[in-house]
Order: C-alpha cells, then structure tokens, then sequence
C-alpha cells in the first residue's frame, strides 16, 4: 500500500475546472510533484515544488497544498488532458520516494 | 538535452538472472539521483529505489529490498537494475529516471524496458 493516497477515478466535463488529490502525512513536511501518464507513454512531469510548471506544459496546470493533502487543479480541462495523473514525494522517513496510487482523469 | 536511454525488452524464464541498463547522457551523471519505477500490467507506478552514481549511495523500497539489486558505472554512466531469480510476478515496465535536485522529483524518464517472465 502507498503512503500517498488519490482518488482512483475522477472525471470532468470539457472546460470545466478539476481539481485531483493526494493525501499522505509526508506532505506536511514535503512537496508533492504530479506526473501525467497517458496510454503506452511514459508518465510526465507537469507540476514540481510550490507551483512549477516545466517548460512546455499548459498553464491551466497548477499545484497547491494544505496540510496533508497536495492538489493538482486543471483549469479549462482538455479532451488531451484525460490521462492517469500520479503524485509523488518523499515518504514519512525522509528518506525514501514514494508514488501515490494514482487518478484516472476523464474528460467528458 | 538530458536522455535516458533503456536496453530493450526482455523475455525471461522463471528463476532466470537479468539485468537490465539506464544510459544517461547529456548530463553531470555523477551528480544526480537515478531511480527506478516499476509499473505492472494495468497498474500504477511503484518506486524500488534510487543511487547516487557519485558516490554508489543506494536506497531501497522496503517492498522491493532483497528482491533487485541496482547499482551504477559512473564510468561509462550507466545505471542497472539486476535479478538474481525472476518470478512471474515481476512481469512489468521498468522505467529508470532521474531525480531533480529535491531528491524526490522526477524530471526525466527513460522510455521503459519491458520485462515479461514466463514459462
């Protein structure tokens, strides 16, 4: 089981805002970052530290935390958008990584 | 431009050795975190653990200690990812990575080596 806990499925309507969770104790003390996965691709990242965006990825992406929980908000979602989103951070050592279980986006 | 380069896929037997390689390439390899994240059949994204090619730091996922052995030739930058006896249910894509400054963020993924272990 995984120290970072998500929502197994969410969905969205077109250009409606959506917002995916990920809840752990590590996130108190640490970042989350957030990866995108769409079918046969490898994951990549969209959101890393505070609210960082890599360079190439839409600003309707952004991240936010409060607590133990870490957020990753699309506003104005895309049909491009419907993917697998994971989080990831450090786990409640310090010490290690961890994923969380991952949210099946869809975009209706 | 940062790349992470894979060996290809492999097709094994059960209790079969393996193991499988990361090339790095436009990058200080010595000086970032290299990982590994296994993702079964329809499943998520787990990570095994990680090594510092500078000095051969490694750390292990409780999960997966004892189970693979990952280690790293800063020589020609090259990390590994190594089993002594594959199972069945190691089945899966093995994406090594490489993790940003925090240590834990993940900035670039190699393009997946699939493992498929079957009698």
């Amino acid at each position: 089981s995984s120290e970072l806990t998500q929502d197994p499925a969410v969905s969205v309507a077109l250009g409606q805002t959506v917002r995916i969770t990920c809840q752990g104790d590590s996130l108190r003390s640490y970042y989350a970052s957030w990866y995108q996965q769409k079918p046969g691709q490898a994951p990549v990242l969209v959101i890393y530290g505070k609210n960082n965006r890599p360079s190439g990825i839409p600003d309707r992406f952004s991240g936010s935390s409060s607590g133990n929980t870490a957020s990753l908000t699309i506003t104005g979602a895309q049909a491009e958008d419907e993917a697998d989103y994971y989080c990831n951070s450090r786990d409640s050592s310090g010490n290690l990584v961890v994923f969380g279980g991952g949210t099946k986006l869809t975009v209706l | 431009e940062v790349q992470l380069v894979q060996s290809g896929a492999e097709v094994k037997k059960p209790g079969e050795s393996l193991k499988i390689s990361c090339k790095g390439s436009g990058y200080s390899f010595t000086s970032y975190w290299i990982g590994w994240v296994r993702q079964m059949p329809g499943k998520g994204l787990e990570w095994m653990g990680i090594i510092y090619p500078g000095d051969s730091d490694t750390r292990y996922s409780p999960s997966f200690q004892g189970q693979v052995t990952i280690s790293a030739d800063k020589s020609i930058s090259t990390a590994y990812l190594q089993w002594s006896s594959l199972k069945a249910s190691d089945t899966a894509m093995y994406y090594c990575v490489r993790h940003d400054s925090s240590g834990s963020d993940v900035d670039y993924w190699g393009q997946g080596t699939l493992v498929t272990v079957s009698s």
